[in-house]
């Protein structure tokens, strides 16, 4: 099983709407989580940490669940932009090196 | 500011021939990763340094790969010899050292091993 899982999509939505990612993690030991954001033939760059009670940026909002081991990103109002992959990230306690999820496509479409 | 540098961008060879690979970290952190990125694999960590010692070497695929940083602002990674299965973009990233693991990552290498 691998620590890190992601629906790999791809997800299709029209401009304008709400789109919802989940991942789950399975090593409980997890203490820091992120989602990064990769465009096409990119590097990877961090989007926003997530954090226990949730957090929110603009129109990107983020949800740990520890309970369930799974990290939500939702996205509203998405813009053409937002086209990417999705890469969900987590950090296990005493240990420097990340885990990356094998990311989720996303296509915003006109 | 200057990000995360790599070189070269592509690099195209042919089977059995050594590829090396560089990377100059951000100036000030101090802690440098190696990635290789594939369609089937997705991001895999393949080594990583703090102040220039390796730390943790566990995802170097074999021994036919191999890291060196000689000092803060320079890394290598080599490959010798390169097989057809090693085509892929390599990713170098920094950060630094226990501020909440932010990485910070190059534009990466896209090698092609015929």
């Amino acid at each position: 099983r691998k620590e890190v899982e992601q629906d790999p999509g791809p997800f299709n939505v029209p401009e304008g709407a709400t789109v919802a990612f989940n991942c789950t993690y399975s090593n409980s030991a997890s203490q820091s989580f992120f989602w990064y954001r990769q465009d096409c033939r990119k590097e990877p760059k961090l989007l926003m940490s997530v954090y226990s009670s949730g957090n929110e940026d603009g129109r990107f909002t983020a949800q740990l669940n520890r309970a369930s081991q799974y990290i939500s990103l939702l996205i509203r109002d998405s813009k053409l932009s937002d086209s990417a992959t999705y890469l969900c990230v987590v950090n296990t306690q005493g240990a420097q090196k990340l885990v990356f999820g094998q990311g989720t496509r996303l296509t915003i479409n006109p | 500011d200057a990000g995360v540098i790599q070189s070269p961008r592509h690099e195209v060879t042919e089977m059995g021939q050594e590829v090396t690979l560089r990377c100059k970290p951000i100036s000030g952190h101090n802690s440098l990763f190696w990635y290789r990125q594939t369609m089937m694999r997705g991001l895999e960590l393949l080594i990583y340094f703090n102040n220039n010692v390796p730390i943790d070497d566990s995802g170097m695929p074999e021994d036919r790969f191999s890291a060196k940083m000689p000092n803060a602002s320079f890394s290598t990674l080599k490959i010798q010899p390169s097989e057809p299965r090693d085509s892929a973009v390599y990713f170098c990233a920094s950060s630094i050292t226990g501020t909440g693991i932010e990485q910070y990552f190059g534009p990466g290498t896209r090698l092609t091993v015929t």
